[in-house]
């Protein structure tokens, strides 16, 4: 089964830092994904990406930022991080299929 | 903006008796409809995916859209303690199942031994 990757599993920021979520998949997805799950809204749609190089505005963009290196990789990026964006983040990716990490639970004190 | 919401919030069935999931959409052009389940700090488990009205069914798990009433269900036989988890109902405007999907807010289900 197609395996995605990410690191770290957990993390604690602190207020204006900056928080950097990684995502690895090596399936050769073209499309990649991020989503946050928070209570009582599902899985929330941030940013995704057709491909390298690309980068697109999901549902809720604001206050993140995303980054496609590599067909592999897909990062999301929180310049100033704030305690609203303490959530469990998933990364996807998928062509046809669409394959989940195991989630990063991020909290922003 | 797709709009996906989920009931009930939360279900409490006894082993063997059926388990009933509602989702309706907001959108009736969407084409991909699927049904994850999520256990306690794992990922998400596709369960069924639909892309046509009536009935899909994978194992002890059914599927049913019906586009015009902007709903689909998902009926559990025989469910198991092992079943309790969150279920998840996504919805794309795309035929491409790898396309973005909106997700509801999820049913918590609890299986009674």
């Amino acid at each position: 089964e197609a395996a995605v990757t990410q690191s770290p599993r957990n993390k604690v920021a602190v207020t204006g830092g900056k928080v950097t979520l990684s995502c690895n998949q090596t399936n050769n997805h073209n499309n990649m994904y991020w989503y946050r799950q928070d209570t009582g809204h599902g899985l929330r749609l941030i940013h995704y990406s057709y491909g390298a190089g690309s980068t697109e505005k999901g549902d809720i963009p604001d206050g993140y930022k995303a980054s496609r290196p590599s067909q592999e990789n897909f990062s999301l990026i929180l310049e100033l991080a704030t305690p609203s964006q303490t959530s469990v983040y998933f990364c996807a990716s998928g062509n046809t299929e669409v394959f989940f990490g195991k989630g990063t639970r991020l909290t922003v004190v | 903006q797709q709009k996906v919401q989920q009931s009930p919030e939360s279900l409490t069935v006894s082993e063997g008796a059926m388990a009933s999931l509602n989702c309706t959409f907001s959108d009736g052009t969407s084409n991909n409809f699927r049904w994850y389940r999520q256990h306690s700090a794992k990922g998400l488990e596709v369960l069924v995916s639909i892309f046509s009205d009536g009935e899909k069914e994978e194992g002890r798990f059914t599927a049913h859209l019906n586009r015009a009433n902007l709903h689909v269900s998902l009926h559990i036989r025989e469910p198991q303690p092992s079943d309790s988890a969150v279920y998840l109902c996504a919805v794309s405007p795309y035929n491409n199942a790898g396309a973005k999907l909106t997700f509801g807010g999820g049913t918590r289900l609890t299986v009674r031994p």
